[in-house]
Parts: C-alpha cells; sequence; structure tokens
C-alpha cells in the first residue's frame, strides 16, 4: 500500500519570501501521479500542482513549484513571494494505478505580514 | 461550468439519527469519490461509484455506512445511527474518466461537515 508522509505539521514564512514544504511517499509502482492541495479555513480542497512521475521536468504553476526526486521518493512544494492568502493546510497526495487518492497529514502554513 | 456541488455544507445530528449527504458530481462526470476527514488528518478514501454500481467501497465501514450512484440525481453517503466518531467532513470528488487521478484529475467538492451532538 501507498504511503505519503510529511513530516512537517507546521511551517511559518514571512510574506514575500519563500518557502518549502516536503513531502515523502512510498509505492511499488512507476507510474503514478503527485499532488499538492491547498486547504483554506474554508475547506475547500483547492488543486495546487500536480506532476507526473514519469515527466523528469519538474511542475511550476506561477508562483508553486515542485522538486521531484524519483529515485528519492520525494516530491516537496515551493511558494515563492508568499502571500497572506497562501496560509492554509498543504496536503501532498498520490494517485496511482487505481482511483484512490492517499493524502498526507497535512502541513499548516502561516504566513507572517 | 458548475464544480461538485455538496449538500448541506454543514449537517448536526443527534446520536442514533440519520445522515444524508448528497454529492451532484461535475456535469458528465460519471465517477464518483467520496473521502472522510477527521480532525487533524489528511482525507481518507472510502467509497468509488459510477453510476448505478459501486466499483469499491473497501474504506467504508461495514456497519452503519452506505453509499448510491443512482441514474438520475446525486450521489448519497448515508450514515445511520450516528455516534460521535463519525463526526468529520465528507468530501465528494468526480471525475470524468475512470482511475481519475492524473490526467484526468478527480474535482472536489466542499465537503460536508457533519456534527454529532
Amino acid at each position: 500500500a501507498q504511503t505519503v508522509t510529511q513530516s512537517q505539521p507546521e511551517m511559518s514564512v514571512q510574506e514575500a519570501e519563500t518557502v518549502t514544504l516536503s513531502c515523502t511517499y512510498d509505492t511499488s509502482e512507476s507510474d503514478y501521479y503527485l499532488f499538492w492541495y491547498k486547504q483554506p479555513p474554508s475547506r475547500q480542497m483547492i488543486l495546487v500542482i500536480r506532476q507526473e512521475a514519469y515527466k523528469q521536468q519538474n511542475a511550476t504553476e506561477n508562483r508553486f513549484s515542485v522538486n521531484f526526486q524519483k529515485a528519492a521518493k520525494s516530491f516537496s512544494l515551493k511558494i515563492s513571494d508568499s502571500q497572506l492568502g497562501d496560509a492554509a493546510m498543504y496536503f501532498c497526495a498520490y494517485g496511482g494505478s487505481n482511483y484512490k487518492l492517499t493524502f498526507g497529514k497535512g502541513t499548516l502554513l502561516t504566513v507572517n505580514p | 461550468n458548475a464544480g461538485v456541488m455538496q449538500n448541506p455544507r454543514h449537517l448536526v445530528r443527534r446520536r442514533g439519527q440519520e445522515a444524508r449527504l448528497r454529492c451532484s458530481p461535475v456535469k458528465g462526470h460519471s465517477h464518483v469519490y467520496w473521502y472522510r476527514q477527521l480532525p487533524e488528518e489528511g482525507l481518507k478514501f472510502m467509497v468509488y461509484l459510477q453510476k448505478e454500481n459501486i466499483i469499491d467501497e473497501s474504506g467504508m465501514p461495514k456497519e452503519r455506512f452506505s453509499a448510491e450512484f443512482p441514474k438520475e440525481g446525486p450521489s448519497i453517503l448515508r450514515i445511520q445511527q450516528v455516534v460521535r466518531g463519525d463526526s468529520a467532513a465528507y468530501f465528494c470528488a468526480s471525475s470524468r474518466v475512470a482511475h481519475g487521478t492524473g490526467n484526468q484529475p478527480q474535482h472536489f467538492g466542499d465537503g460536508t461537515r457533519l456534527s454529532i451532538l
């Protein structure tokens, strides 16, 4: 079974600075997808960015980028130029050969003005 | 283009009552997934349904919980005789194709927060 581990329960960053959230996972599959979801206080689940395992190039979406290290099974999220609206719980998730998304326990990000 | 619609947004029930949670998928999506989020936890898979079929209910408790996705109308997650431990946020997601993970990612609703008194 796949597992997803987020080792940082909480992180904080100053507005306009950069922060990196860590995620590691365990799988025996070779083809899969990885995701970062953002959950603000409103409790919506918002897809931030996704990475296909067979692509070596790291995904980027505006201020959000990932560092995907397939051999190390690591998938970190970098948020550049942090904004107050980035404050939320961030979940790393794995999607493999079946339809079940496996989520980590989350990292609560605080952005300080 | 409406996303996944879940209602109610908040639901309060007393112990022993029934809770019915509704989910209308994105138009054109015929695959629905239910997840549960306990406090301080990530989402955990409960059940995967296609129209009129339960494909995988391995994450759903065997007692008191049931789910359906009829030919017409929303998907329903039903919890009978609720207990305090059922208090959680329940999220529905949908996808256009099966195995909705990568290219056809699952779109999530805003969730239903169930509170048991």
